[in-house]
């Protein structure tokens, strides 16, 4: 079975500053894929990132990056330059393939200007 | 840019009340789920839907709940006699199943029972 834990239920950023979410998963599958979703106040689902997991480069989107560990199972995700409209939850989650996503619990971000 | 449409936005129901959450996924998805987040929690996974059949349930998904696709778009999700704890937000979400595993998610439906 997968599992996928965030450990840090909130986090604070100050606007332009740098901050990484963490996240940690387990799965028997080699070959699946891992996500950052953010959850604004809107509640509506947005992929901000994805690694697939056979890929050891680190994926890229913008501000947004991952630090992906696959030995470790570690998936951070970092937020440079952050914006206000970065407030939001943010979920971790993994699939196996077209399978169903597994989410963690989420962290809350605050962005202070 | 194509969407996944859901409709209602907000539903309010009263226990014991059949309800029928609508999707729309986009046009060439093959692969279709519904997630169900109750305020303040994690997102969790109900069914998935391929080639006209459940091909995953969760343990939250049962007999109360069923889903088809009537016409070949739409995707529904039905509550049979909706209990308060149903209460919650209901994310339909698509694949192309291509190759792609992006995950596109509909905005939601809020579901209040009362």
């Amino acid at each position: 079975a997968q599992t996928v834990t965030q450990s840090q239920p909130e986090m604070s950023v100050q606007e332009a500053e740098t901050v990484t979410l963490s996240c940690t998963y387990d799965t028997s599958e080699s070959d699946y894929y891992l996500f950052w979703y953010k959850q604004p106040p809107s509640r509506q689902m947005i992929l901000v990132i994805r690694q697939e997991a056979y890929k050891q480069q680190n994926a890229t989107e913008n501000r947004f990056s991952v630090n992906f560990q696959k030995a470790a199972k570690s998936f951070s995700l970092k937020i440079s330059d952050s914006q206000l409209g970065d407030a939001a939850m943010y979920f971790c989650g993994t699939s196996y393939n077209t399978d169903k996503l597994i989410f963690g619990t989420g962290t809350r971000l605050q962005v202070f200007p | 840019e194509p969407e996944v449409t859901q409709t209602p936005s907000h539903q309010v129901t009263q226990m014991g009340q059949e309800v029928i959450l609508r999707c729309v996924p986009i046009s060439n998805h093959l692969y279709f789920y519904w997630y169900r987040q109750i305020l303040g929690q994690k997102v969790e996974f109900l069914v998935s839907f391929y080639n006209n059949e459940i091909s995953e349930k969760s343990e939250i998904f049962d007999d109360q709940f069923s889903v088809e696709r009537p016409d070949g778009s739409n995707f529904t999700l039905k509550i049979r006699s909706t209990k308060l704890e149903d209460s919650a937000m209901y994310f339909c979400a698509s694949y192309t199943g291509t190759g792609n595993t992006e995950a596109f998610f509909g905005q939601g439906t809020r579901l209040t029972v009362v």
